[in-house]
């Protein structure tokens, strides 16, 4: 069965420590994609890949970075955790870019920040 | 730009009433039209997809057509279980880019035994 995993579930952090978040996919899925989901707001796109080292702004990429340096892998960097980017975050990955293309998700990491 | 809205929630239904969960789009070109369903503590996963205008997206028991006309993407069941107690969500593929999907905000659904 294909699989998103997302290493941690749940993480404290404290304002202004830098944060990783890492996703592993085993499916050789060329795109990756950082979701963030916040109650009443849906999911919104953070970050998406479509290669290895390539990288794509999403619609709310302030104060994020990512990094793809292998293709199974996708890293979602806070540089400076702020309390407002307490979240729920979701890595997903597809094979391709095909407008019907469907998303693999992770179970997600929930993020306090303090 | 494209945007989803979907019905408000939480949606309380008793097991075995007719479920039917709205959701509109705005958007320029011809966008695929899915449904995903989030299980509580898990992550999202496709319950259905369609990808031209009326298709028919159907997948345990749920069905949602693409409706070009009123630009929406209903999901129904006629018959819910406590099992079906989720949160759904409501997407479409901004331009032809897959993988790129909007949201609509979800509605959480409850069913009691």
């Amino acid at each position: 069965d294909v699989k998103v995993t997302q290493s941690s579930r749940y993480l404290v952090k404290r304002t202004g420590e830098k944060v990783f978040l890492e996703c592993v996919q085993d499916m050789d899925h060329e795109n990756m994609f950082w979701y963030r989901q916040d109650p009443g707001l849906g999911l919104r796109l953070i970050y998406f890949s479509y290669d290895v080292k390539m990288k794509e702004k999403g619609d709310i990429p302030e104060g994020y970075s990512v990094s793809r340096e292998k293709k199974e892998r996708f890293s979602l960097i806070l540089e400076s955790a702020s309390t407002n980017q307490t979240s729920m975050y979701l890595c997903a990955s597809s094979l391709s870019m095909s407008g019907a293309n469907v998303l693999t998700f992770g179970a997600g990491s929930r993020l306090t920040v303090l | 730009g494209d945007s989803v809205t979907q019905m408000e929630g939480p949606v309380t239904l008793s097991e075995e009433a007719f479920l039917t969960i709205n959701c509109t789009y705005t958007a320029t070109g011809y966008p695929s039209l899915f449904w995903y369903v989030q299980y509580p503590g898990e992550g999202l996963q496709l319950l259905l997809k369609a990808t031209k205008a009326d298709d028919k997206g159907s997948n345990k028991g749920f069905e949602a057509t693409y409706r070009k006309e009123t630009t929406s993407f209903h999901l129904e069941k006629g018959s819910v279980q406590v099992s079906d107690s989720a949160v759904y969500f409501c997407a479409l593929t901004e331009g032809q880019v897959g993988g790129k999907l909007i949201f609509g905000q979800g509605t959480e659904l409850s069913v009691k035994p």
